[in-house]
């Protein structure tokens, strides 16, 4: 199971809005809803931002947004703020014997 | 507070083992599946393993089969990821991940294991 295609890198101003793409299959991203995404700071463990394409965990602000169109999902990070620069994981659930898959992984720069 | 906290990490040599152990506390381990995902040094996520609730059922990623094993213990709270075979690759901080509807919701704080002779 290959790993999701995301862009190494996405920039934005404070305030402004980015937008990370994740780039599955039709065995994957295309065929469940159980796409997530993750944000990690330097030396941290992730943390779930986003589960089943666009449902928000409690306690993350709505800033946050994801969709999914085919087999490509994003997530969208809207009003950007100095402590959102980091790393961005997707993840995927397959069905099959590789269980999940993760993204690339996107470095985001405020 | 819910919380998963990895231990068992260390310095290996090649071709040998080690056992990772995850604390699971503030919440009923029984409830969630569990699972490994590894990141070796300045590399991404990667999915490792997988048990269901009662360790009935285990999945795991291609490159480790045969080698790993994850089990759990509900009655002491522990899920353990038994490694060998060991081999540089195998570097990584490995974390204990919590599931819920299918994504990783609590994470621990990850246990360093390096491979090296």
């Amino acid at each position: 199971q290959s790993a999701l295609t995301q862009p190494p890198s996405a920039s934005g101003s404070p305030g402004q809005s980015v937008t990370i793409s994740c780039t599955g299959a039709s065995s994957d991203v295309g065929d469940y809803k159980y796409v997530s995404w993750y944000q990690q700071h330097p030396g941290k463990a992730p943390k779930l931002m986003i589960y089943e394409v666009t449902k928000r965990p409690s306690g993350v602000p709505d800033r946050f947004s994801g969709s999914k169109s085919g087999n490509t999902a994003s997530l969208t990070v809207s009003g950007l703020q100095a402590e959102d620069e980091a790393d961005y994981y997707c993840s995927s659930y397959t069905g099959s014997n590789n269980f999940y898959v993760f993204g690339t992984g996107t470095k985001v720069t405020v | 507070e819910v919380q998963l906290v990895e231990s068992g990490g260390g310095l290996v040599q090649p071709g040998g083992s080690l056992r990772l152990s995850c604390a699971a506390s503030g919440f009923t381990l029984t409830y969630h599946w569990m699972h490994w995902v590894r990141q070796a040094p300045g590399q991404g996520l990667v999915w490792v393993a997988y048990i269901d609730n009662d360790g009935g059922r285990t999945t795991y990623a291609d490159f480790v089969k045969g080698r790993f094993t994850i089990s759990r213990d509900n009655a002491k709270n522990t899920v353990y990821l038994q490694m060998k075979s060991l081999s540089g690759d195998d570097t990584a901080v490995y974390y204990c991940v919590r599931d819920a509807q299918l994504s990783f919701d609590i994470w621990g704080h990850g246990t360093v294991v390096t491979v090296s002779s």
